[in-house]
């Protein structure tokens, strides 16, 4: 079946980086862009941007720019978040999901069960 | 802040009926469609509606959407102790060009 699968927990240091996965399987890979959104504890969603996965162009939403870097391996159909120079407030749940739809209406379908990127000291 | 406005909470009984609604501009839902997902707690969101008001497979026909003008709504009919679930709204904002969520409504069934 349709499944986006990520990566484990990670505890991070302030100033470190972090990469977490997102690896697709039961349909193909490059048909559909992935979206990163970030849920805080105790907040509403938050959508960071996607990245076209037959092209590799990321597009990034304001706030997420700069420290934020979305990639691929499409030979393993994995889309990947890497976040540079974390601060605590990038403590979080990130997720993948599939972006559908088309030019101004889009949607999300399958979405991964989240990665938890605890940023402490 | 979120730009889409939903009711932080609401709670019903077992068989009956709720709307939450989601609130949003000219930029937004009125000039793009409406998704919402369900959240259980600790798990990941699930679609529940997209293109306003289709449902894909698999979900019960118990969760309707429609939209109207600015605004969409999320009815969920004959409710059931496992629809306790915070429901987000969401949409492309085509000022912004992101896609926009609403601030979550929690809804317990009592």
């Amino acid at each position: 079946q349709v499944q986006l699968v990520q990566s484990g927990s990670e505890l991070k240091k302030p100033g470190a980086s972090v990469k977490v996965s997102c690896k697709a399987s039961g349909y193909s890979f490059t048909n559909y862009a992935i979206n990163w959104v970030r849920q805080a504890p105790g907040q509403g969603h938050e959508w960071m941007g996607w990245i076209n996965t037959n092209t590799g162009n990321p597009a990034y939403a304001q706030g997420f720019t700069g420290r934020f870097v979305f990639s691929l391996d499409t030979s393993v159909s994995t889309a990947y978040l890497q976040i540079y120079s974390l601060k605590a407030e990038d403590t979080a749940m990130y997720y993948c999901a599939r972006r559908r739809g088309s030019s101004g209406f889009f949607y999300m379908d399958v979405w991964g069960k989240g990665t938890t990127v605890t940023v402490s000291s | 802040q979120s730009v889409l406005t939903q009711p932080p909470s609401l709670s019903a009984a077992p068989g009956q009926k709720v709307t939450i609604s989601c609130s949003g501009s000219s930029s937004n839902i009125g000039n793009s469609y409406v998704f919402w997902c369900q959240q259980l707690p600790g798990t990941a969101p699930k679609l529940l509606i997209y293109d306003n008001s289709k449902r894909p497979s698999g979900v019960p026909d118990r969760f309707s959407g429609s939209k109207s003008g600015t605004s969409a709504t999320l009815d969920i009919t004959g409710l059931q102790t496992e629809d306790e679930a915070a429901y987000y709204c969401g949409t492309w904002d085509s000022s912004l060009g992101a896609i926009l969520f609403g601030g979550g409504t929690k809804l317990t069934v009592l």
